[in-house]
């Protein structure tokens, strides 16, 4: 099955750029996800971009994939204080007529002030 | 869209008791699917409903386990004879039908179960 990795910590001064990696190992993947999970919360949405697309930019986000190092990373602009929260990266196995979501175990963003 | 709603958010309870657990989707989305999640990690899916139907299901769902989604709307997850080691976050989620632009998994606030 999808295997996704991340790495656990990161730590950024407010203002400055965030860059969160992701690693996966299923080609087939369709559909690459983010979601941010505040402490005690939900999963709430980012964004997410199909396979064939290099790079989606949504406001602050900046979506990059490298298919050929099955590679995803998101890129948040002037990361603000209210940031602060884990990342997951997850992928979709397209398995039928279902779209399962294969999650990593999620990058801890700090944000210092 | 008034989003996934579950409950309850927070649920103590006994090792050997019963619990289940509400969800309700986004209107006008057929598909459902519940996840858990334990501290530290990332969701792991449990099973998956296209209305009433239940097409997929993990291997992590025990017989201990049911899920239902009896009209194709609300569902509801049962978790029998509780063990500790089913303390964890479960998640539902739900999506529209296939062709419609990412697919894109919308997910509730979580139930809380923590088994003493």
């Amino acid at each position: 099955g999808e295997d996704v990795e991340q790495s656990l910590f990161l730590s950024v001064r407010e203002g400055d750029s965030s860059v969160i990696n992701c690693t996966y190992t299923d080609s087939s993947s369709t559909y690459l996800y983010w979601y941010k999970q505040e402490p005690g919360a939900g999963l709430q949405l980012l964004t997410y971009i199909f396979s064939n697309m290099d790079m989606k930019q949504d406001q602050r986000l900046t979506v990059l994939l490298n298919k050929k190092d099955k590679h995803l990373s998101l890129r948040i602009a002037d990361t603000q204080t209210g940031d602060s929260a884990i990342y997951f990266c997850a992928g979709s196995i397209s398995s039928g007529s279902a779209r399962q979501l294969t999650f990593g175990s999620g990058t801890q963003l700090t944000v210092l002030p | 869209d008034t989003g996934v709603s579950q409950n309850p958010r927070h649920k103590i309870t006994k090792r050997g008791q019963n619990v289940t657990f509400r969800c309700d989707p986004i209107s006008e989305h057929n598909r459902l699917y519940w996840y858990r999640q334990t501290l530290g990690q990332g969701p792991e899916f449990l099973t998956y409903f296209q209305n009433e139907a239940q097409l997929e299901k993990s291997r992590l769902l025990s017989d201990r386990f049911s899920a239902e989604r009896p009209k194709g709307s609300f569902s509801t997850l049962e978790i029998q004879r509780t063990e500790q080691g089913d303390s964890a976050m479960y998640l539902c989620a739900s999506s529209r039908p296939l062709g419609y632009s990412g697919n894109t998994i919308y997910f509730g606030e979580g139930s809380w179960l923590t088994v003493v």
